[in-house]
C-alpha cells in the first residue's frame, strides 16, 4: 500500500490558522477512527499531537485539533506561533496486513 | 517518567550484522508495545514493525518482512531491532516508539495506531 497523501508545504502568520490534509483510501482512514499526527523539529525525534483522529495527549496545546471525513483527515493549529514551525506526519491503521501507514510530512513555515 | 533510550549512532559496511537496542523505563515493560519507525535521510517516517516485549510477538509491516529481525529481553526491559546483512538503502534514522496495550485480541493484532512516547534515534550508517 502506498503512504498517505500530505500537501508538502503549508505557511501561515502569526495567530493565523492552518490546516494540514492527509489523504487515504477506504482501506485505511476512511475505515477506522485511528488517525494519529506527530510534530518533528529538525534534528529531533517526533511527537505524538492527536490521536484517533481528534484526541490530545495531556501536555499538547489545545491549538491543535484533529478531524476526518471520508477518506481525509486534518489537523488544524489555531493562533499560529513560531514555535509551531515544524513538520508534521499523519500516520492511520491500514488493516491487518499493511497495518500502519505513514504521509508523507508537511513542512509548516509561520512567516 | 516514561524514557525509552536508544543505543549509539553505528557506522557498518555492506553485508555486515547489526543489532540496535531501545531500554524502556519509567513504566511497565512488558504491557506496552514497542514499534520500530524508519526515517531516511530527509525523508518522511516508515513502520517497520511492532514486538509485545511480554511475549514476545510481532508483526512487520510488509515492506520490511525478511529484511530485519525484532527481538526483546523482558528481564532488562529493552527491545531490539537487527539485520543479518546490512545494505547500503539500509542507511537511516531508527526509532524505537511506544505503543499502548489493547490491540491483541485472540492473537489478531490491529488498530495501531499511537505511539505515543519516542526514543531519540539511533543513525545507522551503512557504507562501504
Amino acid at each position: 500500500q502506498s503512504a498517505l497523501t500530505q500537501s508538502a508545504s503549508v505557511s501561515g502568520s502569526p495567530g493565523q490558522s492552518i490546516t494540514i490534509s492527509c489523504t487515504g483510501t477506504s482501506s485505511d482512514v476512511g475505515s477506522y477512527n485511528l488517525v494519529s499526527w506527530y510534530q518533528q523539529y529538525p534534528g529531533k525525534a517526533p511527537k505524538l499531537m492527536i490521536y484517533e483522529v481528534s484526541k490530545r495527549p495531556s501536555g499538547v496545546s489545545n491549538r491543535f485539533s484533529g478531524s476526518k471525513s471520508g477518506n481525509t483527515a486534518s489537523l488544524t493549529i489555531s493562533g499560529l506561533q513560531a514555535e509551531d514551525e515544524a513538520d508534521y506526519y499523519c500516520c492511520s491503521y491500514a488493516g491487518s496486513s499493511a497495518y500502519v501507514l505513514f504521509g508523507g510530512g508537511t513542512k509548516l513555515t509561520v512567516l | 517518567e516514561v524514557q525509552l533510550v536508544q543505543s549509539g549512532a553505528e557506522v557498518k559496511k555492506p553485508g555486515e550484522s547489526l543489532k540496535i537496542s531501545c531500554e524502556g523505563s519509567g513504566y511497565s515493560f512488558t504491557t506496552y508495545w514497542i514499534a520500530w519507525v524508519r526515517q531516511m535521510p530527509g525523508k518522511g517516517l516508515e513502520w517497520v514493525g511492532i514486538i509485545y516485549p511480554g511475549d514476545s510477538d510481532t508483526r512487520y509491516s510488509p515492506s520490511f518482512q525478511g529484511q530485519v529481525a525484532m527481538s526483546a529481553d523482558k528481564s532488562i526491559s529493552t527491545a531490539y531491532l537487527q539485520w543479518s546483512s546490512l545494505k547500503a538503502s539500509d542507511t537511516a534514522m531508527y526509532y524505537c516508539v511506544r505503543h499502548p496495550p489493547g490491540i491483541r485480541s485472540r492473537g489478531v493484532v490491529s488498530g495501531i495506531s499511537t505511539f505515543d512516547y519516542w526514543g531519540q534515534g539511533t543513525l545507522v550508517t551503512v557504507s562501504s
